[in-house]
């Protein structure tokens, strides 16, 4: 286990409607990273956040924002769904030392 | 031209046998080049972990990195139908960049 936790773990939604999933890290992580991964694909970066702040951003609309709070949890908003937007969304958080980050199970949206 | 190229698969191996999994790149900036697994539904479990060039050995996985001709290996010896399961190479440029490049992942199947 990971230690990494994410809400809801499937989601449905039609196009235009606005999603909001959560993550929640563990204590001493104080960066998060979401990835959106689609079907037969490798993840791809969305953003990270450090202490609060967005600290990067991969190549995604605005319409993809986030938030990250001081109790290790985080939240990916999606507004006006697209059907391309389906796919498995995952957060990755990262201690104080090392490199390494580690992975949510994810949350699986479908966008009809 | 994507950033880290990977053979998708898939790749079916008998029971005991060594597979190889690669993976090649095109960012010379890349300097920290990761294995992760996924199971089907589940989110990416980090597997291996290097810092530039060399190899990195862990119980039955060994990890290559060649940076001289951009090209990175996982080895699984004596493979177990446990290990059937898509492996993503991932690379980073900086410590503490948490944008991490994936490759589209090979699934593979060991067959008992």
């Amino acid at each position: 286990e990971t230690g990494v936790t994410q809400s809801p773990t499937h989601l449905i939604k039609t196009r235009g409607q606005q999603v909001t999933l959560r993550c929640s890290s563990q204590s001493g992580h104080n960066t998060v990273s979401w990835y959106q991964q689609a079907l037969g694909q490798g993840p791809q970066f969305i953003f990270q956040y450090y202490r609060e702040e967005e600290n990067g951003r991969g190549n995604f609309p605005p319409r993809f924002s986030g938030l990250q709070f001081p109790n290790y949890s985080s939240e990916l908003n999606v507004n006006a769904l697209e059907l391309d937007d389906s796919a498995l969304y995952l957060c990755a958080s990262r201690g104080r030392q090392g490199n390494e980050q580690f992975f949510g199970p994810g949350t699986r949206l479908t966008v009809l | 031209q994507k950033e880290v190229e990977q053979d998708p698969g898939p790749l079916s191996v008998p029971e005991g046998a060594i597979v190889s999994l690669n993976c090649t790149y095109s960012n010379s900036a890349f300097q920290y080049f990761m294995w992760y697994r996924q199971y089907s539904r589940k989110g990416p479990e980090l597997l291996m972990y290097t810092y530039s060039s060399g190899n990195k050995e862990d119980g039955r996985f060994t990890a290559q990195v060649d940076k001289s001709s951009k090209y990175i290996s996982l080895f699984i010896r004596d493979s177990q139908p446990s290990d059937s399961a898509t492996y993503l190479c991932a690379m980073s440029a900086n410590f503490g960049n948490e944008k991490l490049t994936f490759g589209t992942g090979t699934r593979l199947t060991i067959i008992p």
